[in-house]
């Protein structure tokens, strides 16, 4: 079993829409939760982080935790033509410092 | 401030040629990581390191070496190339898990 499952998609959205990205994880002794993005041809770039459960806004990104199904879920809210990339989720929590990725998810919004 | 930098960008090997990538980062991260990105496999960790000095396998180790001689330059070799190691390859460096990855702008290999 991986250690983070997330569903490739792709995700086609009209613009204004809220978009969910979904990730589920196995080891519930990790406490760090990350949401990276990734636009075409570029290095991903962290977006969101989370500790412990909860939920974490920041703009039109609301990032959140699920640790009694150890879900974790992105939120859009007012999707953009630009936030079409690919959205990776992480999480870790060892003393190495690794972070354990999903496949990505891919995302167009169209305008 | 650069933050993480790989070279080269691109590069086309024949098989059984060597090459080695570059990672460097100007932000005293102690952390470093080289992972490889393919189509439907995500990201996967080649090898990483926790210090100066220290390398570590991860997931996908074989075919490849590092060194880690000074902390801000990581150091990822492909002693003989084969087909299956074309990909696009990612460095990243932490300072602690805490602060998540920094990210290279990765280098696209092809071996033909």
């Amino acid at each position: 079993q991986k250690e983070v499952e997330q569903d490739p998609g792709p995700l086609s959205v009209p613009e204004g829409a809220i978009v969910s990205l979904n990730c589920t994880y196995s080891n519930s002794a990790f406490q760090y939760f990350m949401w990276y993005r990734q636009y075409s041809r570029k290095g991903p770039e962290l977006l969101m982080y989370t500790y412990s459960s909860g939920n974490k806004e920041d703009g039109r990104f609301t990032a959140q935790v699920d640790k009694s199904s150890k879900y974790i879920s992105l939120f859009i809210r007012d999707s953009q033509p630009s936030d079409s990339a690919t959205y990776l989720c992480a999480h870790g929590g060892s003393t190495l410092g690794r972070l354990y990725f999903g496949r990505g998810t891919q995302l167009t919004v169209w305008p | 401030n650069a933050g993480v930098t790989q070279t080269p960008k691109f590069r086309v090997l024949k098989t059984g040629q060597s090459m080695t990538l570059l990672c460097a980062q100007d932000m005293n991260h102690e952390y470093m990581y080289w992972y490889r990105q393919d189509p439907g496999m995500g990201l996967r960790l080649i090898h990483y390191s926790v210090g100066e000095g220290t390398t570590a396998k991860g997931e996908v180790p074989d075919g490849y070496n590092v060194s880690r001689l000074k902390k801000q330059n990581f150091l990822l070799g492909l002693e003989s190339a084969a087909p299956s190691q074309t990909s696009v390859y990612f460095c990243a460096s932490s300072y602690g898990l805490r602060d998540g990855y920094t990210f290279g702008s990765g280098t696209r290999l092809t071996v033909v």
